[in-house]
């Protein structure tokens, strides 16, 4: 079974327009984290935001969100006023386990942001 | 300040050579990963070390052997290399949870090595 889902492969948003991306995760493990990364055409893995289980509110970074809905186990990443150089893949992953070492990080398939001018 | 280097950053060999990559990160960090992102763009995990020793071996080919020389190093060696080996390999640190219950995990620009 898949851990972490990303339903949308790829997307088109018009700059200046704000972008939710969806991942949803399974576990059973009460104690787990949650990532997103941004991966644009030059290839590099860019850490853009965490949330763990326990976090009573969203995280924010800047124009980077994350809608975390625990009962339906989804952390949708919301990018506010979307700028061309969004443009990239965007992985969620998961860790499961209190940030342990041996529990390795699980990364969904991704999805390819465009930005239209 | 580069936080997690990796060498070299491109790698282009052929089928039957051995070969490594470095990575070195300067954050601190007691664990460190190699993953592997196929040209499907997926990443799985490879190995993970915890001060210098084995968590995680995710039933990679023994061709691979990471060796860490100390907490901040996290080298892979490839012997034999084949055609499937192609892809972007990435190095990656992390610290676990802090006092605020947050983890970072930071990656190294990644290898592309290419088989032929």
């Amino acid at each position: 079974a898949q851990k972490i889902t990303q339903t949308q492969p790829g997307m088109f948003v018009q700059e200046k327009e704000a972008v939710t991306l969806d991942c949803t995760y399974d576990t059973s493990d009460p104690s787990y984290g949650l990532f997103w990364y941004k991966q644009p055409s030059s290839g590099e893995m860019i850490f853009l935001i965490y949330q763990g289980s326990y976090d009573q509110q969203n995280a924010t970074e800047g124009r980077y969100s994350l809608n975390f809905q625990k009962a339906r186990k989804s952390a949708n990443l919301v990018i506010s006023a979307s700028q061309l150089g969004d443009s990239a893949m965007y992985f969620c992953a998961m860790r499961e386990g209190r940030g342990s070492s041996a529990s390795k990080i699980i990364f969904g398939s991704g999805t390819r942001l465009s930005i239209r001018p | 300040d580069t936080a997690v280097s990796q060498t070299p950053k491109y790698l282009v060999t052929q089928m039957g050579n051995d070969k490594s990559i470095k990575c070195e990160q300067n954050l601190g960090h007691d664990t460190m990963y190699w993953y592997k992102q196929d040209s499907k763009k997926f990443l799985k995990i490879m190995f993970s070390y915890n001060n210098k020793e084995l968590i995680i071996n995710e039933t990679v080919p023994n061709r691979f052997s990471p060796k860490s020389p100390d907490k901040a190093h996290l080298n892979l060696h490839i012997n034999s290399l084949e055609l499937g080996d192609s892809a972007v390999y990435f190095c990656a640190s992390s610290q676990g949870w802090d006092e605020n219950l947050r983890e970072t995990q930071y990656f190294g620009p990644g290898t592309r090595l290419l088989v032929l």
